[in-house]
């Protein structure tokens, strides 16, 4: 069964900073695997999505890198800012044909200092 | 937004009530996702649907049932609603293809008294 895990669960950091939030997953064989943003009472935003065969996918100041084989994936935000402070989730697609199901982390939820 | 709604996008109700959650799509996506979303657990997918009529079960779906007659419109209903089922709903597309994210609508957040 795939279990995805996001650690920390909150993090605080002073704007500026350059940071990293992590997702692992326990089956490799994913389809793909996306990153989302989630701002206080609202939906889902979705930042990313990295097919099974790229390594990295990047937008703007986010870039999300992925390694199946280790089971993990990392979303990387640069010089952060008050405006990204929100909950960000990751979510892997299962592999294999007929499979459309998506199992989600609980999230990390950044607060960013001004 | 993927032109995704939800309705309603909040709901009071007491137990052994039956409640309906709609969602609607504009874009004639073929899939559709009805999520929960609880403290601690994250989002869990409930049930989900991949064409008119083609639905099959996510990890919690017990005590919900869905409905797709219209390639716009996923229902999902709770029979007799519980207290436990007191959570924050979200209808999810996928458009297919290699290269399509998930998108989400804005939720419903349902109290069951």
């Amino acid at each position: 069964k795939q279990e995805v895990t996001q650690i920390p669960a909150a993090l605080s950091v002073p704007e500026g900073e350059n940071l990293v939030l992590n997702c692992s997953f326990t089956d490799s064989a994913i389809y793909n695997l996306q990153w989302f943003r989630q701002d206080p009472g609202k939906g889902l935003t979705s930042l990313l999505l990295i097919q099974s065969s790229q390594r990295e996918q990047t937008s703007g100041r986010l870039n999300a890198s992925l390694d199946k084989s280790s089971g993990r994936s990392t979303l990387y935000i640069a010089a952060s800012q008050p405006g990204d402070s929100a909950t960000y989730l990751c979510a892997v697609r299962r592999g294999g044909k007929g499979t459309y199901k998506y199992i989600f982390g609980t999230g990390t939820r950044l607060k960013v200092l001004a | 937004d993927a032109g995704i709604t939800q309705s309603p996008r909040h709901k009071v109700t007491e137990t052994g009530t039956p409640v309906t959650l709609r969602c609607h799509q504009t874009e004639n996506h073929r899939y559709m996702y009805w999520y929960r979303q609880d403290p601690g657990h994250g989002l869990r997918l409930i049930h989900y649907s991949y064409g008119v009529k083609d639905t099959d079960k996510g990890e919690v779906s017990d005590g919900y049932s869905v409905s797709r007659s219209k390639t716009e419109d996923f229902l999902l209903t709770l029979e007799s609603a519980t207290s436990s089922q007191t959570s924050v709903y979200f209808c999810a597309i996928w458009a297919g293809g290699l290269y399509n994210e998930q998108f989400f609508g804005p939720g419903t957040r349902l109290t069951v008294l």
